[in-house]
């Protein structure tokens, strides 16, 4: 099956600074997701991107598939940011499978 | 709109003891997932169903089983509780577009065997 690893594991930012967060998978992929799990433990869905660049605010994710990577950007960090951030793939034709990357731990302090 | 409704929340077990986690969507989604999240491990696909009565196993699927009731619930059961089976579990939900799967998770339920 699909490998997915996830860089760097942890992350401290003060407060407006910018990250890239960077997830590499071993094999074609047709659904690369990324998820947000708040401090709580809810798991939010940022991004569908399995090819190309899109923008939600101050995040965006860009998503190289020949290359088998994508990124994460956050700009102007806040402290509702901290979290872990958790990238995910399958391939076509596996009923929706997701696999998990082990995540990136954020701290964004003040 | 609850989304995907996961109950209990928390749940101490003894060793050897068994229980039944239930999980309930609302979305009319045909796929649904258990996932299991240890600490630094991200999380791993226990068991999922890829429409009503249909099941199959995740990465991890040993010590479980699992029930699509109908196209709303789906509970995954643990008949002998062992220390290892300490997690938090994660049951969610897919709708597929084209190649899109939308996915939403419920809360979570943190479980401890002691």
């Amino acid at each position: 099956g699909i490998q997915v690893e996830q860089s760097p594991p942890d992350l401290i930012l003060q407060e407006g600074a910018n990250s890239t967060l960077r997830c590499n998978f071993s094999d074609s992929v047709n659904n690369l997701q990324w998820f947000h799990q708040n401090p709580w433990g809810q798991l939010i869905n940022l991004f569908y991107i399995p090819s190309g660049t899109k923008q939600n605010g101050r995040l965006s994710a860009t998503t190289v598939a020949t290359e088998r990577y994508s990124l994460l950007y956050i700009s102007s960090s806040q402290t509702t940011d901290s979290g872990v951030y958790f990238c995910a793939a399958h391939r076509s034709g596996n009923t929706g499978k997701l696999i998990f990357g082990q995540g990136t731990t954020l701290q964004v302090k003040p | 709109n609850a989304g995907v409704t996961q109950t209990p929340k928390f749940q101490v077990l003894k060793t050897g003891q068994s229980m039944t986690l239930q999980c309930a969507q609302d979305m009319n989604h045909n796929s649904m997932y258990w996932y299991r999240q240890d600490p630094g491990m991200g999380l791993r696909l226990i068991y999922y169903s890829a429409s009503e009565g249909t099941t199959d196993k995740g990465e991890v699927p040993n010590g479980y089983n699992v029930s699509r009731l109908n196209k709303r619930e789906f509970s995954l059961r643990l008949e002998s509780a062992a220390p290892s089976q300490t997690s938090v579990y994660f049951c969610a939900s897919s709708e597929q577009s084209g190649g899109y799967y939308g996915y939403t998770f419920g809360s979570g339920t943190r479980l401890t065997v002691v």
